[in-house]
């Protein structure tokens, strides 16, 4: 079956533009979670969505947002633009309760300049 | 806060060594802790641990955990230079009935021929 899909691979912004990351989540997948992964922070959470609703939010600015769609699918979106912004951001997609574990894309990749 | 520590951060051994990496934790709510190997990008599924004793095993690769001293191993026997990756540990914190997963920030392994 196919994996979780991220869309684009590699994106280059400048400083305070917004962008708008997609994860299309494993089919029948319906918990749909964000992820930031930088070298010196490692990976930190950023949301979690669960039937078009938001079901949990780290700790970062509102303006990181995030929302899902009626067939799973999610999108997140970064406005205003900071340089620290710059990282790998990861999606991962569970059945249910995370009983079967996690299943992570392969990310999205932004530079801000 | 939750905490998710692993160690060694980082670790360099020869084809045929057996390595041994630790990840210890401090969360709120716990349901489950799971290893990932990241090579790349995508950070992909080794084992879920939910009880303690128990060791899963997959190839040359087992895990383990224990609830009352709140840490995980993972060993790898034999290794092979393909073992040459990122290994991360994650505790999944249920809180509200969501689904979100803490980070320890990796041991990043090196196994040279």
């Amino acid at each position: 079956k196919a994996g979780v899909t991220q869309t684009p691979r590699y994106l280059i912004k400048t400083r305070g533009q917004q962008v708008t990351l997609s994860c299309s989540p494993i089919s029948g997948h319906r918990s749909v979670s964000w992820y930031q992964q930088t070298p010196g922070q490692g990976l930190q959470f950023l949301f979690e969505y669960f039937s078009e609703t938001q079901r949990n939010k780290g700790n970062f600015p509102g303006r990181f947002s995030g929302r899902q769609f009626s067939n799973s699918r999610s999108e997140m979106n970064v406005s205003t633009l900071e340089l620290g912004d710059s990282a790998l951001y990861l999606c991962a997609s569970s059945f249910h309760g995370g009983d079967y574990g996690y299943t992570f894309g392969s990310g999205t990749r932004l530079t801000v300049v | 806060e939750d905490k998710v520590v692993q160690s060694p951060l980082s670790l360099v051994v020869h084809e045929g060594d057996t390595v041994t990496l630790n990840c210890s934790y401090e969360v709120t709510n716990f349901r489950s802790l799971l290893w990932y190997k990241q090579e790349k990008k995508a950070p992909t599924f080794l084992f879920m641990l939910t009880s303690s004793g128990i060791e899963k095993k997959s190839g040359r690769l087992s895990s383990i955990l224990d609830k009352k001293e709140l840490f995980s191993i993972l060993n790898i026997t034999a290794t092979q230079t393909g073992d040459s990756a990122i290994y991360l540990c994650a505790v999944e914190d249920p809180w509200g009935g969501s689904e979100k997963l803490v980070f320890g920030k990796g041991t990043k392994l090196t196994v040279n021929p």
